[in-house]
Order: C-alpha cells, then sequence, then structure tokens
C-alpha cells in the first residue's frame, strides 16, 4: 500500500468554524490532490498540487484554500465550513502527474458540519 | 463537454454470476481510461487501464474492461463475481487536452453480491 494517511478521520464541526485537514505522504511523490466525494457526484477534484508551494485550483475549489510547504504534507483548509461541505474528503498522489500514472488514495476523512 | 456516465448507480447480482458495470464517456480528444474500486470504509484503489494497444484489458482478480472508440465505452465486466467483490466501482478517464493527469470521476457503481 502506498504510503498515505489522512488526519483526522473523522470530524464534527459547527458552521462558521475553520477546519484543516491533513494528508502525509511517504512516497516523495510529486503531485498530490484533494477530492471530495458526495452520493451522485463521485469524486471531484478540490486543488491540487504540483510541487512545494505550487498549487491550482480544481473544479470545486470555492471556500477551500490548500498548502503544501513540504513535500509530504498537503493542507486542505475550509476556510469557513458550511453544511454543503459535509463530504468525504480523499487525498491522492501520483509520482510525476503524467496521464497514464495511477493515482494512490488515501483512506479518507468524513467531515460533518452542522 | 468533456464528461464520464455511469448510469447504473446500484447492480444487484448473485455469487457466481457474471457482471457488467457500464462505464461511456464523452470527448473530442484521445483519452486514457481507469477502473478504480472502493471498498467499504476505505479510499480508492485502481482496478485496471487502458492507456494503448489491445483494447481489453485485466486486473488480477478476474475483472476485465474493453475499449470501444467507436462507442466511447470502457465497460467492465467478470464472469462469476464473489461476495468479496461487493464494493463500489468508479470509471475515471484522463482526457488529451489537460496539462496534467485531471481525473474526471463518473457517480460510480455500486456492485452488491449476494449469496
Amino acid at each position: 500500500d502506498a504510503g498515505i494517511t489522512q488526519s483526522p478521520r473523522h470530524k464534527v464541526t459547527e458552521t462558521g468554524t475553520p477546519v484543516t485537514l491533513r494528508c502525509h505522504q511517504t512516497e516523495n511523490h510529486r503531485y498530490m490532490y484533494w477530492y471530495r466525494q458526495d452520493p451522485g457526484h463521485g469524486l471531484r477534484l478540490i486543488h491540487y498540487s504540483y510541487g512545494v508551494k505550487d498549487t491550482d485550483k480544481g473544479e470545486v475549489s470555492d471556500g477551500y484554500s490548500v498548502s503544501r510547504s513540504k513535500t509530504e504534507d498537503f493542507l486542505l483548509t475550509l476556510e469557513s465550513a458550511t453544511s454543503s461541505q459535509t463530504s468525504v474528503y480523499f487525498c491522492a498522489i501520483s509520482e510525476s502527474g503524467q496521464r497514464e500514472e495511477t493515482q494512490y488514495f488515501g483512506p479518507g476523512t468524513r467531515l460533518l458540519v452542522l | 463537454a468533456q464528461s464520464v456516465t455511469q448510469l447504473d448507480s446500484q447492480v444487484p447480482v448473485f455469487e457466481e454470476a457474471p457482471v457488467e458495470l457500464r462505464c461511456n464517456y464523452s470527448s473530442s480528444v484521445s483519452v486514457y481510461l481507469f477502473w478504480y474500486v472502493q471498498y467499504p470504509n476505505q479510499g480508492l484503489q485502481l482496478l485496471l487501464k487502458y492507456l494503448s494497444g489491445s483494447t481489453l484489458v485485466e486486473s488480477i482478480n478476474g475483472f476485465e474492461a474493453e475499449f470501444n472508440k467507436s462507442q466511447t465505452s470502457f465497460h467492465l465486466r467478470k464472469p462469476s463475481v464473489h461476495i468479496s467483490d461487493t464494493a463500489e466501482y468508479f470509471c475515471a478517464v484522463t482526457f488529451m487536452n489537460t496539462g496534467f493527469q485531471k481525473l474526471v470521476f463518473g457517480t460510480g457503481t455500486r456492485l452488491l453480491v449476494s449469496p
């Protein structure tokens, strides 16, 4: 199994509070991705990173920010959580972002915003 | 528009029966095609992928998928399913006009195998 951990694994928070999710990898892969998984939508890309301090938006980036200060860590922040951000969040990594590569996924973080 | 469609949200099947999970995509450019599987309470893991060459690709656990360019499809099949195949299956596509591996996922098909 690829060395990807996510923390926390479960979180309950209140509307309006900031939340940070962490993804940590031990594979030294260049690309890291944050997805959200919702019923009827599959997985949708929130943000991705192609190196330290290099990030870009995905298709559902509104309300989210990211940071990558080290190769192994990719943080996802909900600046002010809303109920629509209740979801399961997955981090993924790939070696160099080439289109044919396999993406490896973490175990997910289940977030409930009340 | 570039999109991926999995029309079946849930497929119930009896153990040892054959199954086909359908995936269609819409694209005006070349694609790479993937099937990922998600077992309960886990992340996704690659089942198989088509990049080029033979249009039939196989996984180590008996699944196979066939790329049909004219039908823009990449259906997943298994001739005889096991209880342990119960999971959610996602078709995903990378389109050649993106600068990196941007995976576009279908909405998933939940395979329910019963005894």
